[in-house]
């Protein structure tokens, strides 16, 4: 079963404007969050962390917001900019640091 | 620092090869990762080395094998490639122990079987 899910498998944003990219998990041992970024023929590069015991973490134009009870949390970036077009992974790990990945969510930045 | 390198590339294997996908990090990381990723299944964990000395099974290790051969190597190798095994394969790697989550990820090995 998927433990934690991307049910977006893409979105289009206008450049300047708001992305928000949602995942949603099921284990509630999960106790740390994080979002990686992937341009093509790439890694993974991390992008932004959360602890369970925080409901946000902000780096730049990047936050994540973190909703425990309803399992779920989500990523804005604003503005968003033709350089983050990229596929984005939630990632979400209990205390054996092990990560457990969404499918991914392909996100283009239009002009 | 290289970070996290892989090699090959590219591979194209026949049924029933075998070959051996190297990684190395030059991080002093303890622990260290391989996943492969396929259309609409994100990551899947294979195998992990949380420390030098010690391997342990994944999400998905049927089929394959890996080697910890020191600190900065983890091998991945396939004894009898399958067509199921046609995947993008990363190595990644972590500081290991208590609190370190984050993990750094090599630019992949694109393999098909045929």
């Amino acid at each position: 079963d998927q433990q934690v899910k991307q049910n977006s498998p893409s979105l289009s944003v206008q450049e300047g404007r708001i992305s928000i990219l949602n995942c949603d998990y099921t284990n509630s041992m999960f106790d740390y969050f994080l979002w990686y970024k992937k341009y093509p023929a790439e890694g993974p590069t991390f992008l932004i962390s959360i602890s369970s015991i925080k409901d946000k973490n902000e780096d730049g134009r990047f936050t994540v917001f973190l909703n425990k009870s309803a399992k779920h949390l989500s990523l804005h970036i604003v503005p968003s900019q033709p350089g983050d077009s990229a596929v984005y992974f939630c990632a979400a790990s209990t205390l054996s640091s092990k990560l457990t990945f969404g499918t991914g969510t392909r996100l283009q930045v239009t002009l | 620092n290289a970070g996290v390198t892989q090699t090959p590339k590219f591979q194209v294997l026949k049924t029933g090869q075998s070959m051996t996908l190297q990684c190395a990090q030059d991080m002093n990381h303890n622990s260290m990762y391989w996943y492969r990723q396929d259309p609409g299944m994100g990551l899947r964990l294979i195998y992990y080395s949380a420390s030098e000395g010690t391997t342990d099974k994944g999400e998905v290790p049927n089929g394959y094998n890996v080697s910890r051969l020191n600190k900065r190597e983890f091998s991945l190798r396939l004894e009898s490639a399958a067509p199921s095994q046609t995947s993008v394969y990363f190595c990644a790697s972590s500081p290991g122990g208590a609190g370190t989550y984050e993990q750094y990820f090599g630019p992949g090995t694109r393999l098909t079987v045929t």
